[in-house]
Order: C-alpha cells, then sequence, then structure tokens
C-alpha cells in the first residue's frame, strides 16, 4: 500500500480482555517495527521484526504481550489479559532495512489508540 | 543506556518568530541523532538526521539542528515559523550498530497567528 496502515485505529476493551492489533507495512519494506506511547511519555520500543523473525523483542513489557508477522507482511501485536497500564497508543512503523532507515527514517502508520477501562 | 530528553513539552510562540526546541541525549557509545515530525491527524515522519560530517543539519522546510557532542545535544532551531509548523515535533537517538530508536517525550509546538 501507499502506507503503513494499522487497525483498528481505536479500541476501548475491557480490563482482563484479550486484543489484537494490526499493522499493514509498505509493499517492500522488510523491517517492521512496533512502539508504544504513553501519554505524556515518549515512545517506547516494543519490538522488531527483519522478515518473519524478531531479532529484538527486548521491549515488550511483559509475557501477556506478543507479536507475529507472516513474511514481509502483515503484523499483529497481541495483547492478553489487558490491564488499565496498557492504555497507549500503539505504533507499527516500516522501513526497508538498517541503511534505508538512517537516511529515509522509519514510515509510521497513525497508530492504534488503545484504551482500557 | 541511551535516553532522550525533551525539556519543554509545550512551545507557544508567534508567526515569524525564531523557536528552539531542544534536546539532550546520553549515550555511552555513538549515535545517529534525529529529529521526527507529527502533522496533526499523520505519522510520525523524519524532519532531520546527523549521521556524521558537518555538526548542523538542514531540512527542507527551513529548521536546523545542531549536534554538540561536549553539551550532549541536538537542538532544533527555525529562525521564523510558519502557521503550518504547528506539530509535534520528537527527538531521537539511535547507536550506531542497531535498529533500536529511542524518542523523547515530545515537544508540541502551537504558532500562533
Amino acid at each position: 500500500g501507499a502506507g503503513v496502515s494499522q487497525s483498528p485505529s481505536n479500541k476501548v476493551t475491557e480490563k482482563g480482555k484479550d486484543v489484537e492489533l494490526r499493522c499493514d507495512p509498505i509493499s517492500g519494506h522488510t523491517a517492521l517495527y512496533w512502539y508504544r506511547q504513553r501519554l505524556g511519555q515518549g515512545l517506547e520500543f516494543l519490538i522488531y521484526f527483519q522478515g518473519n523473525s524478531a531479532p529484538d523483542k527486548s521491549g515488550l513489557p511483559s509475557d501477556r504481550f506478543s507479536a507475529e508477522r507472516t513474511g514481509e507482511s502483515v503484523s499483529t501485536l497481541t495483547i492478553q489479559r489487558t490491564q488499565q497500564e496498557d492504555s497507549a497508543v500503539y505504533l507499527c512503523a516500516s522501513s526497508f532495512g538498517e541503511s534505508a532507515l538512517l537516511y529515509y527514517g522509519y514510515t509510521f502508520g497513525s497508530g492504534t489508540r488503545l484504551t482500557v477501562v | 543506556a541511551q535516553s532522550v530528553t525533551q525539556l519543554d513539552s509545550q512551545v507557544p510562540v508567534f508567526e515569524e518568530a525564531p523557536v528552539e526546541l531542544r534536546c539532550n541525549y546520553s549515550s555511552s557509545v555513538s549515535v545517529y541523532l534525529f529529529w521526527y515530525v507529527q502533522y496533526p491527524n499523520q505519522g510520525l515522519q523524519l524532519l532531520l538526521k546527523y549521521l556524521s560530517g558537518s555538526t548542523l543539519v538542514e531540512s527542507i522546510n527551513g529548521f536546523e539542528a545542531e549536534f554538540n557532542k561536549s553539551q550532549t545535544s541536538f537542538h532544533l532551531r527555525k529562525p521564523s515559523v510558519h502557521i503550518s509548523d504547528t506539530a509535534e515535533y520528537f527527538c531521537a537517538v539511535s547507536n550506531t550498530g542497531g535498529f533500536k530508536t529511542i524518542f523523547g517525550a515530545g515537544t508540541r509546538l502551537f504558532v500562533k497567528a
């Protein structure tokens, strides 16, 4: 597609429920990243994919968080048993690779605003 | 560990006035530095970057930033702002070895007529 697409744009869920967030990267972008932005805070790195493997999962906050990617396409971020502290905007970005990332930066989606009530 | 501090959460300024958005970072290794901008209802996009060479870097819309290694700063400046510069600006740092980028909390620039 023309840009990074994320769905849903907004999600309100009850505490304890599972949620699945979707990211559709730009066609041809091999690298995909998930970040989280809590209110008033900076972007927090969650996980990065190169193809369908995840060399760096160090940012996932707990074992309730998981992510997968199909080939060099769609990625889903799943949060199980959601808690109120999970409320944030979840941002997905993609890039061709490390060199491209440095010169052209990330291409971010518009994010999914998750509210856990 | 790396970190980024943006000292101002909001900066209101009148149109055609100069502006400086401050950014300080901490890192024990060589870094790459970036400013990203998020216009209303849009995703973040790269504004400018420092990778190596000249410490003063510029964007196509008149912003500039200077890498100051001794002060570990990468402040963003524009001599005369426009209404259209109203946006949130994020300073970011990554080390020279990986994909992980650390972002600051953002500075919301309001340009008033």
